[in-house]
């Protein structure tokens, strides 16, 4: 079975400071697929970052990083030069080899951002 | 400009009433998905669909129903059936294959309410 922690049900980040958000994964896959999304206000979620189980090294897209531990399973999201419009819900998922073409959430981490 | 859209942006139902969201996409994805979100919680899949004119139950299906005659479009039913259907409701579409790498794109989402 597939399945995502996100244990914080709630953060807290000063403007312009760095933010780590927590994601924990369980999957008996050995080819698998990390995602994190962002969902604003308006409710649309928006695809972040990517991270592939076999990826020798962290992805990054602008100020987006992920910090793969794979022996802890866990894909850490980490926003650097926190920006107003960051405030929002950031959701981690997960795809498989063996599950198809489903992919599996976490119930999601909300994050504002302070002037 | 490619991209998934949702129609309407809210909608009320009425007691004993179906009512029909609409999801279409032009990214030429093979694969189609409905989740239900209700507040402060994360995605539940209802159901997907690989392939024209096939699809699967997802974690809550009971009280829903979907279509997938072409393969641009993925309308899903809310049937009386389903004695709680107040929630925001997104489609999301991604590609097929053997990649885990395969992004789940979304729409702009569907907000219904029971009048």
């Amino acid at each position: 079975a597939q399945k995502i922690t996100q244990t914080q049900p709630g953060m807290f980040v000063q403007e312009k400071e760095a933010v780590t958000l927590d994601c924990t994964y369980d999957t008996s896959d050995q080819s698998y697929g990390l995602f994190w999304y962002k969902q604003p206000s308006s409710g649309e979620m928006i695809f972040l970052i990517y991270q592939g189980s076999y990826d020798e090294q962290n992805a990054t897209e602008g100020r987006y990083s992920l910090n793969f531990q794979k022996a802890r399973k866990s894909a850490n999201l980490v926003i650097s030069a926190s920006q107003l419009g960051d405030s929002a819900m950031y959701f981690c998922a997960m795809r498989g080899t063996n599950t198809g073409n489903q992919f599996y959430f976490g119930t999601g981490t909300s994050l504002t951002v302070i002037p | 400009d490619g991209g998934i859209t949702q129609s309407p942006k809210y909608l009320f139902r009425k007691e004993g009433q179906n009512v029909t969201l609409s999801c279409e996409q032009n990214l030429n994805h093979d694969a189609m998905y409905w989740y239900r979100q209700d507040p402060g919680q994360g995605l539940r899949l209802i159901y997907y669909s690989q392939i024209v004119n096939d699809f699967q139950k997802g974690d809550i299906a009971e009280g829903y129903s979907v279509s997938r005659e072409k393969k641009e479009s993925f309308p899903l039913t809310v049937t009386s059936a389903q004695k709680n259907p107040t929630a925001f409701y997104l489609c999301a579409s991604s590609s097929v294959g053997g990649s885990v790498k395969n992004i789940q794109y979304f729409g702009a989402g569907t907000r219904l309410s029971v009048l």
